[in-house]
């Protein structure tokens, strides 16, 4: 079945650092990949889109990467802060563009 | 303001008792979702809807019903036959376009007491 993984254990960071997070997934061969904010209480907010044919992406702080091959994508936040501090979900989507598949999340606290 | 919007926030329900969650968006999208978030768990898809008047199962169907009858509009009933209802509830929307991204709304935690 499809599966998504991302790290269950939260990652804890000096600030100024850079947070990676990962997500793996396995019998899935998504054409998108999103990622996702996600505060306590609150519904996810949409941070990057990544298609499978690009290699990496940016935003102001953020970067994503994504290995169609490894089957993996790779979540950065550069210089980051404590407003950083969240839970960020990946998300696959299929070719039709309609069914979106997420991650559990992984939390991230950002130390001052 | 546009957004999607969410009601209530919290609910509280007895056992062997129907209840709706309401989802209004007024993006003008065409596609609108739910979802179940449990704890350390994704979120989980029960129904989608691509175009009024037309919805699909999603991973967890079991126990929900949804209606689109209006493009703005997709409630959600948590009937007595879903065993285990108490969760947080997600409402999303996207336009049309591969890969667009989802807005969702702040949640409803229904509570089964």
């Amino acid at each position: 079945s499809q599966k998504i993984e991302q790290n269950s254990e939260a990652l804890n960071i000096q600030e100024g650092k850079t947070a990676t997070l990962t997500c793996n997934y396995t019998n899935y061969s998504p054409a998108y990949l999103q990622w996702y904010r996600q505060d306590p209480g609150r519904g996810p907010v949409f941070l990057l889109l990544i298609r499978e044919n690009e290699k990496e992406k940016r935003k102001e702080r953020l970067k994503v990467t994504f290995d169609t091959t490894l089957k993996q994508s790779l979540f950065h936040i550069t210089a980051s802060q404590p407003a950083d501090s969240a839970t960020y979900l990946c998300a696959l989507v299929d070719t039709g563009g309609f069914k979106t598949i997420f991650g559990a999340g992984t939390r991230l606290f950002v130390k001052a | 303001d546009g957004g999607i919007t969410q009601s209530p926030k919290y609910l509280f329900r007895k056992e062997g008792q129907n209840v709706t969650l309401s989802c209004e968006q007024n993006l003008n999208h065409d596609a609108m979702y739910w979802y179940r978030q449990d704890p350390g768990q994704g979120l989980r898809l029960i129904y989608y809807s691509q175009i009024v008047n037309d919805f699909q199962k999603g991973d967890i169907a079991e126990g929900y019903s949804v209606s689109r009858e209006k493009k703005e509009s997709f409630p959600l009933t948590v009937t007595s036959a879903q065993k285990n209802p108490t969760a947080f509830y997600l409402c999303a929307s996207s336009p049309r376009g591969e890969g667009a991204e989802a807005f969702f709304g702040q949640g409803t935690r229904l509570t089964v007491v």
